[in-house]
C-alpha cells in the first residue's frame, strides 16, 4: 500500500536560518509527489511538485525539494526562512493511474524572531 | 478567478441536526474533492467527482454522510444527523483535467457539533 510519512510534527527554526522538512513515501509503483502549504485558517495551496525529470524541483516562495528514489524521500528545503513561512506543510503523493491524493500528517513550521 | 468558494465558513449546530456544506469549484475544473481535516486523523479524502459524477466515495465515514454535484458549478456535502465526532474542518478542492491533478483548495468550513 502507498503511504506518506512526515516524521516531524513540529519544526521550530529562527528567522533567516535554513530549514528542511522531511517526507518519506512508500510505494511499489510510480508516484507523483507534491508539497502543499496551509496558512492559518486557510486552505492548502501547492508549493511544488515532482512529476519527472530533474530530481531538484523549485517552487514558490523560495522553497525547493529533492526527489530521491533510492531513499524514497522528497524533502523540502529553504535556505533562509521568514516569519511569514510559519504554516503547516503537507507532503502528498498520487500513484500513477489514480486520482486520489495520499497526504502525510503535516509538519508545523514555526519561524521564531 | 475567485478560487474555490465554500459556505458557510463556520457552522455551529446541535447534535442530531442536519448540516449542509456548499462548494463552488473553479470554473472549467472537471474534478471536485471533499476532504475532512481533524487533529487526530489529519486530512482525509471523503469523496471525489469527475464531470459531476461521483467516482470514489470510499472515504465517506457512514451513511449519515452524503454528497451531490447537481451541476459543474455546485456541490454539497450533507450530514444527517450530525454528531459531535463530526466536528472538523471540511475542505472542498477542485482540479482541472490535466493529469496528475493539482488541486485548488477552498478556505474550508469549520463545523462544530455540540
Amino acid at each position: 500500500a502507498q503511504s506518506v510519512t512526515q516524521l516531524d510534527s513540529q519544526v521550530p527554526v529562527f528567522e533567516e536560518a535554513p530549514v528542511e522538512l522531511r517526507c518519506n513515501y512508500s510505494s511499489s509503483v510510480s508516484v507523483y509527489l507534491f508539497w502543499y502549504v496551509q496558512y492559518p485558517n486557510q486552505g492548502l495551496q501547492l508549493l511544488l511538485k515532482y512529476l519527472s525529470g530533474s530530481t531538484l524541483v523549485k517552487g514558490i516562495n523560495g522553497f525547493e525539494a529533492e526527489f530521491n528514489k533510492s531513499q524514497t524521500s522528497f524533502h523540502l528545503r529553504k535556505p533562509s526562512v521568514h516569519i511569514s513561512d510559519t504554516a503547516e506543510y503537507f507532503c502528498a503523493l498520487i500513484y500513477s493511474g489514480t486520482y486520489k491524493y495520499i497526504f502525510g500528517t503535516g509538519t508545523r513550521l514555526k519561524v521564531l524572531a | 478567478d475567485a478560487g474555490v468558494i465554500q459556505s458557510p465558513r463556520h457552522e455551529v449546530t446541535e447534535m442530531g441536526q442536519e448540516v449542509t456544506l456548499r462548494c463552488k469549484p473553479i470554473s472549467g475544473h472537471d474534478y471536485l474533492f471533499w476532504y475532512r481535516q481533524t487533529m487526530m486523523r489529519g486530512l482525509e479524502l471523503l469523496i471525489y467527482f469527475n464531470n459531476n459524477v461521483p467516482i470514489d466515495d470510499s472515504g465517506m465515514p457512514e451513511d449519515r454522510f452524503s454528497a451531490k454535484m447537481p451541476n459543474a458549478s455546485f456541490s454539497t456535502l450533507k450530514i444527517q444527523p450530525s454528531e459531535p465526532r463530526d466536528s472538523a474542518v471540511y475542505f472542498c478542492a477542485s482540479s482541472p483535467g490535466t493529469y496528475p491533478l493539482e488541486q485548488y483548495f477552498g478556505p474550508g468550513t469549520r463545523l462544530t457539533v455540540t
